[in-house]
């Protein structure tokens, strides 16, 4: 069975930094694009950034870029996302998600989520 | 950025109803269109892909169409498990979703 299983959320300071972890099993990891995708408690759903299977491709939402850095370890079949300099707006249940194929943006499988509140 | 613009934003419909969910993106994105079923609480889960593929274990009751950019989710006869979220998603380019419609009971 695939899973996702995020960690790594928590309440956190404007301007301060956090790292989400996702563990992934159940299926070769390395064979998939994987991606991070945000949603405000509430709200609608926005795609954060995305990594191919072999790191060599990254790319980030135009609202994180600069401040949120997204990696993988395909010895560990995990994957992360570095962020810092967070702010309020930041705040949202962060989803670690499978692509279907090695890359394209279909997001197959989703973890259940981590939440992360910027807040003083 | 291609903006999908998604509506109604919330229906209400009864058991065995059909429902249609509708999806506008902002420039061609050539059938790269999938649709996304979230039940509160939970994570979303992908239903139909490149407009109209059922992924495997959706029931065929959905349904997806595509005209030009406008592309249409059914449910051809509600059941109590599909009051939920639904959200459209472009893969054509830098993903963007559609603002989701609720489909709640009447």
């Amino acid at each position: 069975e695939v899973q996702l299983v995020e960690s790594g959320g928590g309440l956190v300071q404007p301007g301060r930094s956090l790292r989400l972890s996702c563990a992934a099993s159940g299926f070769t990891f390395d064979d998939y694009a994987m991606y991070w995708v945000r949603q405000a408690p509430g709200k609608g759903l926005e795609w954060v950034a995305g990594i191919s299977w072999n790191s060599a491709d990254t790319d980030y939402a135009d609202s994180v870029k600069g401040r949120f850095t997204i990696s993988r370890d395909n010895a560990k079949n995990s994957l992360h996302l570095q962020m810092n300099s967070l702010r309020a707006e930041d705040t949202a249940f962060y989803y670690c998600v499978k692509d279907f194929n090695r890359g394209g943006y279909l997001f197959d499988t989703w973890g259940q989520g981590t939440l992360v509140t910027v807040s003083s | 950025d291609i903006q999908m613009t998604q509506s109604p934003s919330s229906l209400s419909a009864s058991v065995g109803d059909r429902v249609t969910i509708t999806c506008r993106a902002s420039q061609s994105i050539n059938g790269y269109l999938n649709w996304y079923q979230q039940k509160p609480g939970k994570a979303p889960k992908l239903l139909i892909y490149g407009a109209s593929t059922l992924l495997s274990g959706v029931p065929s009751r959905f349904s997806g169409s595509e005209s030009g950019t406008d592309f249409t989710l059914a449910i051809g006869s509600l059941q109590p498990e599909d009051f939920a979220t639904y959200y459209c998603q472009q893969s054509y380019s830098t993903p963007t979703f559609g603002g989701g419609t609720k489909v709640e009971f009447k």
